[in-house]
């Protein structure tokens, strides 16, 4: 049973125009939330994250927010660029340093 | 900047065959995860290491794969011998121990296939 899902497996989105990547988790234990983006042939990359003593974290073009009753996140990009075009996976863990539980992925395509 | 070194970068293998994968992490970075994704999914755990100490293979198929931390720095995943349903992405990341929110850095990956 997937513990961090992540329904969409491909966005298309306009250069300039945001990108809204959602992800639901089903483990109440979870306390720690990550977003990773990923190229073709390489490792993921850390990109933002969020605790959930927090709703919202902000860096630079890049937005998470946690909604905690709901189990859902979502990481916003604003604005849109062709270098974003990736696969962004989202992953959680909780306390004790227990490792990460990964989502499938969703595919992001920023078209010029 | 430092990073996670993996080798090799790709690696083919006929079936029944032994491989093995190395990971140096970050230097100071007591916990090495090793993980692997399948094309279309996310990655998932094979095996956690916090210093010299497996923490938690629950999800390594034992039968066939191994893996060790010798002395707490580097490692190796060795597969022997490898069926067809290897073939994927075997990643290694690395994360400081003893803080209880952070990110793990992932090394680019060795693509293992299987023929």
């Amino acid at each position: 049973d997937q513990q961090v899902k992540q329904n969409s497996p491909s966005l298309s989105v306009q250069e300039g125009r945001i990108s809204i990547l959602n992800c639901d988790y089903t483990n109440s234990m979870f306390d720690y939330f990550l977003w990773y983006k990923k190229y073709p042939a390489e490792g993921p990359t850390f990109l933002i994250s969020i605790s959930s003593i927090k709703d919202k974290n902000e860096d630079g073009r890049f937005t998470v927010f946690l909604n905690k009753s709901a189990k859902h996140l979502s990481l916003h990009i604003v604005p849109s660029q062709p270098g974003d075009s990736a696969v962004y996976f989202c992953a959680a863990s909780g306390s004790g340093n227990t490792p990460l539980v990964f989502g499938k992925g969703t595919r992001l395509s920023v078209i010029a | 900047e430092a990073e996670v070194a993996q080798s090799p970068r790709y690696k083919i293998t006929e079936k029944s065959q032994a491989v093995a994968f190395w990971c140096d992490p970050i230097s100071g970075h007591a916990t090495l995860y090793w993980y692997r994704q399948i094309l279309g999914q996310g990655p998932e755990l094979l095996v956690q290491f916090q210093d010299e100490s497996v923490v938690d293979d629950s999800q390594l198929p034992k039968d066939r794969f191994s893996a060790e931390r010798l002395k707490g720095v580097d490692s190796t995943l060795k597969i022997q011998p490898a069926e067809l349903g290897d073939s994927a992405m075997y990643l290694c990341a690395s994360s400081l121990f003893r803080q209880m929110n952070t990110e793990a850095f992932f090394g680019q990956g060795t693509r293992l296939t299987v023929v």
